[in-house]
């Protein structure tokens, strides 16, 4: 079974500062997608970005973006000109990319950001 | 990218009672799920719900606790029977596109039992 591990609890980072989130994954798997989701206080869960496991070329969103690192089974997320926005509970996701368990999303406990003027 | 509507957004219930968690796509999909989020806790899996046939339950999820339709392509209901303080969480509605790989989900119904 796939895990996902977010080792980091809690972050801060000052407004307009660069912050970078963890996560580690397990698998034995080739094909693959991994995300980062976004929960503010509201509880909606909001997709910031997503990986292809085959593509080599780090995704990016505006002032988020990932360093994928396949061999390593890393996936951080780096945000970028940090807003008070920004604040929120940050997941990392797993999702198979193979036929019959390309659906259910395997999710790390999560890293709560604060935004600090 | 689709929209997700649930109702209801938050509510308080009593202990034995059964409460049914509406789940409304803007767009057709493919896939439709339902997720648990306990108190400080991470999502967890409960069912995918499958359009005119019976859901797909997780380990440690059963029909009898959380019976599950999904009558058409857009819609679907997740009802959580016999509540005990323990099903006190957040119900997340989620959905799969017929293009694309990314799960989009719903707002979110958070439910407290007493």
């Amino acid at each position: 079974a796939q895990t996902v591990t977010q080792s980091q609890p809690e972050m801060s980072v000052q407004e307009a500062e660069t912050v970078t989130l963890s996560c580690t994954y397990d698998t034995s798997e080739s094909d693959y997608y991994l995300f980062w989701y976004k929960q503010p206080p509201s509880r909606q869960m909001i997709l910031v970005i997503r990986q292809e496991a085959y593509k080599q070329q780090n995704a990016t969103e505006n002032r988020f973006s990932v360093n994928f690192q396949k061999a390593a089974k890393s996936f951080s997320l780096k945000i970028s000109d940090s807003q008070l926005g920004d604040a929120a509970m940050y997941f990392c996701a797993y999702r198979s990319g193979g036929p019959g368990g390309g659906n259910k999303l395997t999710f790390g406990t999560g890293t709560q950001l604060k935004v600090e003027l | 990218s689709a929209v997700i509507s649930q109702k209801p957004s938050r509510d308080i219930c009593q202990r034995g009672t059964s409460l049914t968690i509406q789940c409304q796509v803007d767009s057709q999909v493919t896939m439709m799920f339902w997720y648990r989020q306990q108190p400080g806790q991470s999502l967890t899996l409960i069912a995918t719900a499958n359009q005119g046939s019976e859901a797909t339950y997780e380990s440690g999820f059963v029909i009898d606790k959380f019976p599950i339709s999904r009558p058409n392509l857009t819609f679907s209901t997740l009802t959580v029977s016999n509540m005990s303080p323990e099903d006190s969480s957040i119900y997340l509605c989620s959905a799969r596109g017929f293009s694309g790989n990314t799960i989009y989900f719903g707002e979110g119904s958070w439910l407290t039992v007493v």
